[in-house]
């Protein structure tokens, strides 16, 4: 069973970068059964999938965060990290990691707000 | 890419069933049988309760069911409890490697 968990600053200014990492407990991030995401929820509303990678490390992005998107994948740590740059009011949600091709799992999600 | 069409809001006594609605396009629902539908209770994170249109997880309840034709999935509820009164959220791959959430739809139980 898989566990994952976020963690990162949960304040960030505007027009930096926001960086989260997700730790994966319970089976190995590079495994070739295992595809892994970021999903935000702005606060009071609905779900948006931010990018997702492979095992292999092949990215993909929501194609209106993808300039400034890199998610990225450490396999000796077993995580996986989001970076969102240029951040604004706009970007502040619940930022949650999660794992398997259907979103299985998910990690219990991270408050980032933005402000200076 | 467009959100995923769902009703704003549903509601059901207890022990009736509903159906919540899932609309997308060729690209993403009606492209594969990749649909998953996502239950969220009040500041907890998403839970899969289906996945590939129909299938269900170990340890979700069969009072949950899922279908799909065409360019539409729906989600039923059977036997509708308290409990299940949530959030819930339809999610598709599409056809350009992404993923796709509809708007979510408020379950009731009255």
């Amino acid at each position: 069973q898989l566990q994952l968990q976020e963690s990162g600053p949960g304040l960030v200014k505007p027009s930096e970068t926001l960086s989260l990492t997700c730790t994966v407990s319970g089976g190995s991030i590079s495994s070739s059964n295992y595809y892994w995401g970021w999903i935000r929820q702005p606060p009071g509303k609905g779900l948006e999938w931010i990018g997702s990678i492979y095992y292999s490390g092949n990215t993909y992005y929501n194609p209106s965060l993808k300039s400034r998107v890199t998610i990225s994948l450490d396999a000796s740590k077993n995580q996986f990290s989001l970076r969102l740059s240029s951040v604004t009011a706009a970007d502040t949600a619940v930022y949650y990691c999660a794992g398997s091709l259907s979103f299985d799992y998910w990690g219990q999600g991270a408050l980032v707000t933005v402000s200076s | 890419q467009s959100a995923l069409t769902q009703p704003a809001s549903v509601s059901g006594s207890p022990g009736q069933s509903i159906t919540i609605s899932c609309t997308g396009t060729s690209s993403d629902v009606g492209a594969y049988n990749y649909v998953s539908w996502y239950q969220q209770h009040p500041g907890k994170a998403p839970k899969l309760m289906i996945y590939d249109v129909s299938n269900r997880p170990s340890g979700v309840s069969n009072r949950f069911s899922g279908s799909k034709s065409g360019n539409t999935a729906s989600l039923t509820i059977s036997g509708l409890q308290a409990e299940d009164e949530a959030d819930y959220y339809c999610g598709s791959h599409t056809t350009s490697n992404s993923v796709v959430f509809g708007g979510g739809t408020k379950l009731t139980v009255l």
